[in-house]
């Protein structure tokens, strides 16, 4: 069974990057998309990128200057970086598969990590 | 940016109670249109895709309906382990989805 963990700090300073890193177990990474997912504290979600494994990454436009996505898929693990963060930037981060159905008919967010709290704070 | 809106925010009901919730887009997205279940410091869970299909897994008394800008959740008769938040997503706009606001459905 396929499992994803992040794994991080859970404190960042303001200025600073954040950088989380998601393993993923019981499986491979090859053919699928992997996403990174944030919801602030009582707040909704916010999908901030992808990288497929081949490495290509997409990125939310309104983060895009801050944020690098890179996949290591000798260790099955994908990594985030997000730069110059504020406190708007606190928020659980998820870790995320995404999947297609045949000829794109469909896509979906098929397995969740459980997520880590990274607070932003001097 | 495609907006998703949800309504209502947050609902009461009761166990045995058919609940339905509205997501709708700023534009069309055909049946490009997913929701999630979500309880307390869990992740979001996929409950239906495209709009209308039922994830493997997932309970009958969960359905969906919709396309184009206006799109339901039912569950068509509430259980205990139903009190949590729910979001729709449109992968229309892919890569680039976007969320709605969620609803909190509450026990009465």
């Amino acid at each position: 069974q396929v499992q994803l963990q992040e794994s991080g700090p859970g404190l960042v300073k303001p200025s600073e990057t954040l950088s989380l890193t998601c393993t993923v177990s019981g499986g491979s990474t090859r053919n699928y998309y992997w996403s990174w997912i944030r919801q602030p504290p009582g707040e909704g979600l916010e999908w901030i990128g992808y990288v497929y494994y081949t490495g290509s990454t997409i990125y939310n436009p309104s983060l895009k200057s801050r944020v690098s996505i890179s996949m290591d898929t000798s260790k099955n693990q994908l990594s985030l970086k997000l730069s110059s963060v504020t406190a708007a930037d606190t928020a659980v981060y998820y870790c995320v598969r995404e999947n297609w159905g045949s000829g794109y008919s469909y896509q979906i967010f098929d397995l969740w990590g459980q997520g880590t709290l990274v607070t932003v704070s001097s | 940016d495609i907006q998703m809106t949800q309504s209502p925010s947050s609902l009461s009901a009761s166990v045995g109670d058919r609940v339905t919730i509205t997501c709708r887009s700023s534009q069309s997205i055909g049946n490009y249109l997913n929701w999630y279940q979500q309880k307390p410091g869990k992740a979001p869970k996929l409950l239906i895709y495209a709009a209308s299909s039922l994830q493997s897994g997932v309970p009958s008394r969960f359905s969906g309906s919709g396309s184009g800008t206006d799109f339901t959740l039912t569950i068509g008769s509430l259980q205990p382990e139903d009190f949590a938040t729910y979001y729709c997503q449109q992968s229309h706009s892919t890569p680039t989805v976007t969320f709605g606001g969620g609803t909190k459905v509450e026990n009465k």
